[in-house]
């Protein structure tokens, strides 16, 4: 199974921070990536699939890159709302294996 | 608008069955891969199980192998998941999830952009 590393399992910032996860993948799984967030108490909600590509209605201050094992998601203005946590998956295979989480605090 | 509606969850004990469905709705359900995702209290998201449009090819996280069947009803636009011998770390919300494949037939996919509002299993004596 491909094993998702996310990094940090936390992150403390303020309301126009830039802030930026990281995910690794144990074997390469070339663009094959996917982001959610998740607030709680609710289902997850898509962000980014195949490493860089917005869901459709996501803010653009949230980006995505990386190929193969070394993915990065940079919210680039931290809004109020963004205060949650958010998930790396791999979709190359399955088992479709997500990662640790991260979870955005306010400062 | 699409929309995807989990039922079934309860509390039951351990080594019990249950059956949880998921009814799809806004979309065209027999065009599109769906999976079982689910999270214990205060945890990360963990895949369960995923079920190829057709229904023909299914796949497993290994620690629900041998216990937990996935299957679907196109004709009914409902996708199942069966649990057989539940254990206490069994107990979570269980999310039914829609994908998108960039090409099909494919195990690779666009990850989930749809979700249900999810069903809590609680196993315990």
């Amino acid at each position: 199974d491909i094993q998702m590393t996310q990094s940090p399992s936390s992150v403390s910032a303020s309301v126009g921070d830039r802030v930026t996860i990281t995910c690794r993948a144990s074997q390469g799984i070339s663009g094959w990536l996917a982001w959610y967030q998740q607030k709680p108490g609710k289902a997850p909600k898509s962000l980014i699939y195949a490493a860089s590509t917005l869901q459709s209605g996501v803010p653009s201050r949230f980006s995505g890159s990386g190929s193969e094992t070394n993915f990065s998601l940079t919210i680039s203005s931290l809004q109020s709302e963004d205060f949650a946590t958010y998930y790396c998956q791999q979709t190359l295979t399955y088992p479709r294996t997500f990662g640790g989480g991260t979870k955005v605090v306010i400062k | 608008e699409v929309q995807l509606l989990e039922s079934g969850g309860r509390l039951i004990q351990p080594g019990g069955s249950l059956r949880l469905s998921c009814v799809g709705s806004g979309f065209t359900f027999r065009k599109y891969v769906m999976s079982w995702v689910r999270q214990a209290p205060g945890k990360a998201l963990e895949w369960v199980a995923g079920i190829s449009d057709s229904g023909h090819d299914t796949y497993y996280a290994a620690s629900v192998q041998g216990r937990f069947t996935i299957s679907r009803d196109n004709a009914k636009n409902t996708l199942y998941l069966q649990m057989n011998s539940l254990r206490g770390e069994d107990t979570a919300i269980y999310f039914c999830a829609k994908e998108d494949l960039p090409v099909a037939p494919s195990t690779i996919g666009l990850g989930f952009d749809y979700w249900g509002q999810g069903t809590l299993v609680t196993v315990s004596s």
